[in-house]
């Protein structure tokens, strides 16, 4: 089975920190995303990686920066945390898409990482 | 831009009824379609994946249509129960492939016992 981890499960920060969210996959995949999940909202894509050390902007980046040096590891930066911040974040992976991907063209998640920002 | 719906945002429903849930989208050039589930505080865990090119997919007691045309694609769930309750997220992948995939806001369901 696939196994998409994350740090932590619940994390508090106060304004201005610094915080690193850590994912971890270990199936091999090309592809892992970052997203943020707010209530009435839906998922929203922060940030997206197709290989080690390559990121592409999702539809919310401002705020955040992202780091792959390793292909199963793929993490979040927020470089100065602020209140609207404070979300439930999910990463997920999965393979590279392509006419012999397509029956396994899905996303794996991890379990969250509830961010409170003080 | 494509837009993702869900109605109703919450349903609540006794055990054992059949019930449909409802995904719509905006733009019909899609990739594929896929409906999730999402246990309280949990990530999400991919229920059924629709390709373009199929109109249904099922997996045990739930079934996936889709109509392209329509922009719109249905879960139905059969012979409910209290563990199905959970929310339900719909989401479309563009149609020239790459990576985004646009989630809709998802439907809380409640099974009672």
């Amino acid at each position: 089975d696939v196994k998409v981890t994350q740090s932590s499960r619940y994390l508090v920060k106060r304004t201005g920190e610094k915080v690193f969210l850590e994912c971890v996959q270990d199936m091999d995949h090309e592809n892992m995303f970052w997203y943020r999940q707010d209530p009435g909202l839906g998922l929203r894509l922060i940030y997206f990686s197709y290989d080690v050390k390559m990121k592409e902007k999702g539809d919310i980046p401002e705020g955040y920066s992202v780091s792959r040096e390793k292909k199963e590891r793929f993490s979040l930066i927020l470089e100065s945390a602020s209140t609207n911040q404070t979300s439930m974040y999910l990463c997920a992976s999965s393979f590279n898409w392509g006419p012999r991907d397509r029956a396994t063209d899905t996303q794996y998640f991890g379990p969250g990482t509830r961010l409170t920002v003080l | 831009k494509q837009e993702v719906t869900q109605i109703p945002a919450a349903l609540s429903v006794p055990e054992g009824e059949n019930l449909v849930l409802n995904c719509s989208f905006t733009d019909s050039a899609i990739y594929n379609l896929q409906w999730f589930r999402q246990d309280p505080g949990k990530g999400l865990t991919s229920l059924l994946l629709i390709q373009s090119s199929q109109r249904e997919q099922t997996s045990g007691r739930l079934n996936a249509s889709l109509d392209k045309s329509s922009g719109r694609s249905t879960l139905y769930i059969a012979a409910s129960q209290p563990g199905d309750s959970a929310t339900y997220l719909c989401a479309v992948r563009r149609g020239t492939g790459g990576f985004k995939t646009i989630f809709g806001a998802g439907t809380r369901l409640f099974v009672k016992a």
